[in-house]
């Protein structure tokens, strides 16, 4: 079961460049999300999207853009990239029934992406 | 606002020990709580849940109470295995239906020595 897939896993970009995370899961999940993970902080969410079409800011959105086209694909845009996006990025997803059956919460996490800026 | 705060790590403990990671909370309502763990160079997994007071979560040895009166989400093994040795998060969710609401504590790691 391939689940959560992110590529690239691992990226380095000089400041000013831009780059593109591709999240796909094979779950039919309608919810699907952008953490960063940095040192000493945790997961922060920068956007989510609960289904096909819909995006919306997280915690930390600036700098980053999104596109959920189709249901299985959620893409994290750098625009021009910055040092202070060093960071660890997961997408997630989690599917309407769970939320309805009153479990959220329970996300499914891709392996993560490293990107380092320079 | 709701928070999460974990004891900070690391914690390194030696095989067959006690563990305990602390976890409190701050939320409105009635939210479900939950311990994610991260094995090295993987995604985090739900390790456990508890969705109301008094509910305890377990899986794989692991346990945590849900206790309001405290406001606490302690997770627990008896006896840890080296591979135990991870990154544990706590999370909480709250009482009201909300994609965006899921918030994380910064994480623990546990390194368990043979």
């Amino acid at each position: 079961n391939a689940g959560v897939t992110q590529t690239p896993k691992f990226r380095v970009l000089k400041t000013g460049q831009s780059m593109t995370l591709l999240c796909a899961q094979d779950m039919n999940h309608e919810y699907m999300y952008w953490y960063r993970q940095d040192p000493g902080m945790g997961l922060r969410l920068i956007h989510y999207s609960v289904g096909e079409g819909t995006t919306a800011k997280g915690e930390v959105p600036d700098g980053y853009n999104v596109s959920r086209l189709k249901k299985q694909n959620f893409l994290l845009g750098l625009e021009s990239a910055a040092p202070s996006q060093t960071s660890v990025y997961f997408c997630a997803s989690t599917d309407l029934d769970r939320f309805e059956r009153g479990e959220p919460g329970e996300l499914f996490f891709g392996e993560g992406s490293r990107l380092t800026v320079l | 606002g709701n928070s999460v705060t974990q004891m900070e790590g690391p914690v390194t403990l030696s095989e067959e020990a006690f563990l305990t990671i602390n976890c409190t909370y701050t939320a409105t309502g009635y939210p479900s709580l939950f311990w994610y763990v991260q094995y090295p160079g993987e995604g985090l997994q739900l390790l456990l849940k508890a969705t109301k007071a008094d509910d305890k979560g377990s899986n794989k040895g692991f346990e945590a109470t849900y206790r309001k009166e405290t406001t606490s989400f302690h997770l627990e093994k008896g006896s840890v295995q080296v591979s135990d040795s991870a990154v544990y998060f706590c999370a909480l969710s709250p009482g009201y239906s909300s994609a965006s609401k899921i918030i994380f504590g910064s994480g623990t790691r546990l390194s368990i020595r043979p």
